[in-house]
């Protein structure tokens, strides 16, 4: 299956910083790569849609100017999450479908990123 | 109504006995089904997928769909220890390119 990496795998900030991620597609273009978000004993639910080239589409409630998104490449996505807060403490997963055939719609993830902030 | 809903758990089971987890869905456009398994801390890992009426078996484990139901569900057999995890039962929706997923099922299969 393809491979997707994120970086970094935890990170603890303070208050009122800011703090990036990163999704890379290692052996595949990933045209359009996903970002979840997973609190404790919930589901992933999806944040946004990061499309290379052209602006991030936002799921309704998040906040866009919160949680910047760059997809300048087509093996890599980042997640910004500005002036970080305590209620943004979660696990951000990064995902993409591969670009092989037969495209079967599964979607392959990356290891996530334990945010914890102070 | 939430869109995929699965039962929370925790099921048990004892080790060498089948477990049954389910899934409903809403969206009847819904083409394609998938099933991940969640370790704790990790992120999920794809078992297997489904998107015809039917069974499809893929080692211990066997997926079912019924479209007229709106009901999918993944059957484990011989459950082992390492099996103890949370499933999650995740579908394709109408306009949607991303998956949506249930809130997972945990699993405990006790030795």
């Amino acid at each position: 299956g393809a491979v997707v990496s994120q970086h970094p795998s935890r990170v603890i900030c303070k208050s009122g910083t800011s703090v990036k991620i990163e999704c890379r597609s290692l052996d595949f273009q990933a045209t359009t790569m996903f970002w979840y978000r997973q609190f404790p004993k919930q589901s992933l639910m999806l944040m946004a849609t990061s499309n290379e080239g052209s602006k991030a589409t936002y799921e309704q409630g998040v906040e866009k100017d919160k949680f910047l998104i760059n997809h300048a490449s087509l093996t890599l996505s980042t997640l910004t999450v500005t002036s970080a807060h305590p209620e943004d403490s979660s696990f951000y997963i990064c995902s993409a479908r591969g670009s092989g055939a037969p495209n079967t719609g599964e979607l392959f993830f990356g290891e996530g990123s334990r945010l914890t902030v102070l | 109504q939430k869109e995929v809903e699965q039962n929370s758990g925790p099921l048990s089971v004892p080790e060498g006995a089948i477990a049954s987890l389910n899934c409903t869905y809403s969206d009847r456009g819904s083409q394609s089904f998938f099933w991940y398994r969640q370790y704790s801390g990790k992120s999920p890992e794809l078992i297997m997928f489904i998107y015809s009426n039917g069974d499809k078996e893929d080692g211990r484990f066997t997926a079912q769909l019924n479209k007229a139901s709106q009901y999918v569900s993944l059957l484990i057999r011989d459950s082992q220890p390492s099996d103890s995890a949370t499933y999650l039962c995740a579908v394709t929706s109408t306009g949607r390119r991303a998956l949506t997923f249930g809130s997972g099922t945990r699993l405990q299969v006790q030795p």
